[in-house]
């Protein structure tokens, strides 16, 4: 089963500044990675799949990158309502066969 | 638009069972596997099982298998979570979900969750 391991657990970030959030695969996934932002009391959003595509309607802040193990997801400059917990999650074993996994979660916080 | 409704959800003691359902709207539900997801109180996601379109595909994680049974019925449009010899560690919110296109393994359209407690 692959692993996926995100830091740091808490961000803090001023308004306006970029945020950075890293995830990490114990095994290559290849870009099979999708970013999730999920706040109080509210189901996941997905934010990013293919590890750099925008679902429709994210905001342009909203960028994900990398490959293999070492994926990066990125709001440039940060909003109130971006507050969340944000989560990534690999597919590489797609169409359906074991498991997809999620790493657990980044808090990013409005400093 | 998507829509995603589960219920069934509650309180239930240790070793006792439950069905969630889950109705869905808004697309072609044939055309869709589906999973469902938790979230156990404060903690992170957890897939927990999916079903192939014509229900004759499916997988459950391991923390479930033996227990919990996946079904569909797409004559309702509705999946659902049939949870039996329930333990304390299965509480927790349970989500349906749908991928966000028909052959994509990540889920883009999920419902609002049913809360689950398994205690005595």
């Amino acid at each position: 089963e692959v692993v996926l391991t995100q830091s740091p657990a808490t961000l803090s970030v001023s308004p306006g500044d970029r945020a950075t959030l890293s995830c990490r695969a114990s095994q290559s996934v290849s870009s099979n990675l999708a970013w999730y932002q999920q706040k109080p009391g509210q189901a996941p959003r997905l934010l990013i799949y293919g590890a750099s595509t925008r679902a429709t309607g994210i905001p342009a802040r909203f960028s994900g990158s990398g490959s293999g193990t070492e994926f990066t997801l990125t709001i440039s400059s940060l909003q109130s309502e971006d507050c969340a917990v944000y989560y990534c999650q690999q597919y590489n074993n797609w169409p359906p066969g074991r498991a997809y996994t999620f790493g657990q979660g980044t808090k990013l916080e409005i400093k | 638009q998507v829509h995603l409704e589960e219920s069934g959800g509650g309180l239930v003691k240790p070793g006792g069972s439950l069905r969630l359902s889950c109705a869905a709207s808004g697309f072609t539900f044939s055309d869709y596997y589906m999973s469902w997801i938790r979230q156990a109180p404060g903690k992170g996601l957890e897939w927990v099982s999916h079903i192939g379109h014509s229900g004759t595909t499916i997988y459950y994680a391991d923390s479930v298998k033996g227990r919990f049974t996946i079904s569909r019925d797409n004559a309702k449009n509705s999946v659902f979570l049939q949870m039996n010899s329930l333990r304390p560690e299965d509480t927790a919110v349970y989500y349906c979900a749908r991928p966000y296109f028909d052959t994509s393994g990540y889920p883009g359209y999920w419902g609002q969750g049913t809360l689950v407690t398994v205690s005595s």
